[in-house]
């Protein structure tokens, strides 16, 4: 079964740092990867998909990587605004019954002014 | 367009009250999505439609009726809830035919079962 894990599960950094964030997966056998944003009480908002033969995607000050055979993704944020604090939650798509994502844990995020 | 939108925001409701949660998108997408949240959890899938035809129903109890009147609209009929029924009702669409496109949620309803 496909288990997929956010460390760590809150993480507070100074403005204008950079920052990584986590996620790992147990099962390689998967389509792709997305990363999701989610403010308190609401949706979940596409930050980044990528695929399982991606190495990289790029939006903005965004950048998530993926390695597939380590079952590991990471997601990028260059220069962190208070804008970004947030629940960030990655999904990965499985090969077998692929409309069932699996999420993370999530890391809540705090940006600190 | 990369918008799903949900009615209502939020809804307090009693157990023996009947309502109903909307979704729609516009974007042609062909897999549309139920998921419940509860507070500090991921999302748990609920139910999946592809092409307007279930597809997935994660043994959700029957309180919950899902509906799928055409490509663009998804219900979610609720009936004699209890209050662990409590959460954020997502709804999610992507677009159909393969596993590869990105999956787009809605900002979800806030229930509350009294």
């Amino acid at each position: 079964k496909q288990e997929v894990t956010q460390i760590p599960a809150a993480l507070s950094v100074p403005e204008g740092e950079n920052l990584v964030l986590n996620c790992s997966f147990t099962d390689s056998a998967i389509y792709n990867l997305q990363w999701f944003r989610q403010d308190p009480g609401k949706g979940l908002t596409s930050l980044l998909l990528i695929q399982s033969s991606q190495r990289e995607q790029t939006s903005g000050r965004l950048n998530a990587s993926l390695d597939k055979s380590s079952g590991r993704s990471t997601l990028y944020i260059a220069a962190s605004q208070p804008g970004d604090s947030a629940t960030y939650l990655c999904a990965v798509r499985p090969l077998f019954l692929h409309e069932k994502l699996t999420f993370g844990t999530g890391t809540r995020l705090t940006i600190i002014p | 367009d990369t918008e799903v939108t949900q009615t209502p925001k939020h809804l307090v409701m009693g157990m023996t009250n009947k309502k109903s949660l909307k979704c729609e998108q516009h974007m042609g997408h062909r897999a549309m999505y139920w998921y419940k949240q509860k507070a500090k959890k991921p999302p748990e899938l609920m139910f999946v439609y592809s092409y307007e035809k279930l597809s997935i129903n994660e043994s959700v109890p029957s309180r919950f009726s899902p509906e799928c009147p055409n490509s663009s609209l998804l219900n979610l009929h609720l009936h004699a809830l209890q209050p662990e029924d409590s959460a954020l009702y997502l709804c999610a669409s992507r677009h159909g035919g393969g596993p590869y496109n990105e999956q787009f949620f809605g900002p979800g309803t806030r229930l509350t079962v009294l």
